[in-house]
């Protein structure tokens, strides 16, 4: 169990456009989603964190207009990159996290999205 | 702040032999978990083992242990009977309470045949 998905798994895109990524939870219900960048030979940083059915929560440096985030149900979360540059180029990981009292109160990650900007 | 330090960028080991990858961490909580994760080229992040703050025994998941010494703030993933497959980058991470994960560097572990 504890299955978190993402599509697509890489995107290309050229410079102005915007490109959403998807996170879903696949067998559990996800109260809470977190997106993470991670560039090249570095580790994960976390951009935001969203519950279900309310407005994420951006970490300090993060541009929320740039990384618009939805989680309008308890299995997906969508992370909209808005008029992509090159240096948004990274790689993005999804993690979700269950209720609590459940057995999935932990998180759990996706496979990853590797984004690159033209 | 919570803050993790993973102070070996690369390790080499041989197959067949054990391998300690170290990690400390800062934190004024009582209470928190500790977490390593492994990640090969393909991005993934694979969990590996857990450790509450109030374990009493070091956890252990089949050639995985975790050396937690509380006192010293540290929590080193011990890898026995290292594998081929087991090269990758494996990070240490910490939350507390009911918090985001906070991560270390990373330490790239290269096994060699």
């Amino acid at each position: 169990g504890a299955v978190v998905s993402q599509h697509p798994s890489w995107v290309i895109c050229k410079s102005g456009t915007s490109v959403k990524i998807e996170c879903r939870s696949l067998d559990f219900q996800a109260t809470t989603m977190f997106w993470y960048r991670q560039f090249p030979k570095q580790s994960l940083m976390l951009m935001a964190t969203s519950n279900e059915g309310s407005k994420a929560t951006y970490e300090q440096g993060v541009e929320k207009d740039k990384f618009l985030i939805n989680h309008a149900s308890l299995t997906l979360s969508t992370l909209t990159v808005t008029s992509a540059h090159p240096e948004d180029s990274s790689f993005y990981i999804c993690s979700a996290r269950g209720l609590a009292e459940s057995s999935y109160n932990e998180q759990f990650f996706g496979p990853g999205t590797r984004l690159t900007v033209l | 702040a919570q803050k993790i330090t993973q102070t070996q960028p690369g390790m080499f080991v041989q197959e067949k032999e054990a391998v300690t990858l170290d990690c400390t961490y800062d934190t004024s909580d009582p209470s928190y978990g500790l977490f390593w994760y492994k990640q090969p080229s393909s991005g993934e992040m694979i969990f590996l083992i857990y450790q509450g703050s109030y374990d009493q025994q070091n956890a252990t998941e089949g050639r995985y242990s975790l050396n937690f010494q509380k006192a010293r703030k540290s929590a080193n993933l011990v890898i026995s009977a290292s594998q081929l497959g087991d090269s990758a980058m494996y990070f240490c991470a910490m939350n507390t309470g009911f918090q985001k994960l906070v991560f270390g560097t990373g330490t790239r572990l290269l096994v060699s045949p």
